[in-house]
């Protein structure tokens, strides 16, 4: 089974600045996810990803399939991206489950 | 699309009822998800379909929770009896296709309290 981590666990920035959240995997995966949870519960999906780079607005999301690793960053961050920010991964097809495992999620907490 | 929908938001019951929640996916979707969320152990992937199927149960976590899907358009998980343990969130989800690139659209979710 594939270990989601991400760190960190809590991050508090002012706003305006830069944001870096990680997330590592144990085996080898078809495709990553980063999601947003905001206050209110509901999940909406940020970036599926297998390979390189996507942008979105003031969203980057990067993977480096060699080691197992990702990367959401957020540029000029406002106080409404203040939300959990979750990882998951999805094995490759055929290996087993099609749904996604997930990391612990990042709580991001921007101050105006 | 309205996206996926979840009913009821909120359920509260006791202890030995029957909990039956329920699931919409967007139309046109293949894949079905049924997700559970707790402080503990954070989102857990509880059982998929695809086309109607059930593919992998094996984070059913134990013999009271059952899921079916009758037809394409609706799926429901159902615990019997329900236990305290068994409070948490649990969203349903659905994607198009079975592929690198197929997307996970996310329900509002489900409140589940059991006393």
């Amino acid at each position: 089974k594939n270990e989601v981590e991400q760190s960190p666990q809590n991050l508090t920035a002012q706003e305006g600045e830069f944001i870096t959240i990680n997330c590592s995997y144990s085996v080898g995966i078809s495709a990553l996810h980063w999601l947003q949870q905001h206050p209110g519960g509901g999940i909406v999906s940020l970036f599926m990803l297998s390979s390189g780079k996507k942008k979105h607005g003031r969203l980057i999301a990067t993977i480096n399939i060699q080691e197992k690793h990702s990367s959401l960053h957020i540029t000029a961050s406002h106080p409404r991206d203040s939300a959990v920010y979750i990882c998951a991964v999805r094995s490759p097809s055929g290996g087993g489950a099609d749904g996604l495992t997930f990391g612990k999620g990042t709580h991001l907490i921007i101050q105006p | 699309d309205a996206g996926v929908i979840q009913s009821p938001r909120h359920e509260v019951t006791e202890m030995g009822q029957e909990v039956t929640l329920r699931c919409k996916p967007i139309s046109g979707h293949d894949y079905l998800f049924w997700y559970r969320q707790t402080m503990m152990r954070g989102l857990e992937l509880l059982i998929y379909f695809n086309n109607n199927v059930p593919i992998d149960d094996s984070g059913m976590p134990e013999d009271r929770f059952s899921a079916k899907m009758p037809n394409a358009s609706f799926s429901t998980l159902k615990i019997q009896p329900s236990e305290p343990r068994d409070s948490a969130v649990y969203f349903c989800a659905s994607s198009l296709l079975r592929d690198s690139y197929n997307e996970q659209f996310f329900g509002p979710g489900t409140r589940l309290t059991v006393l």
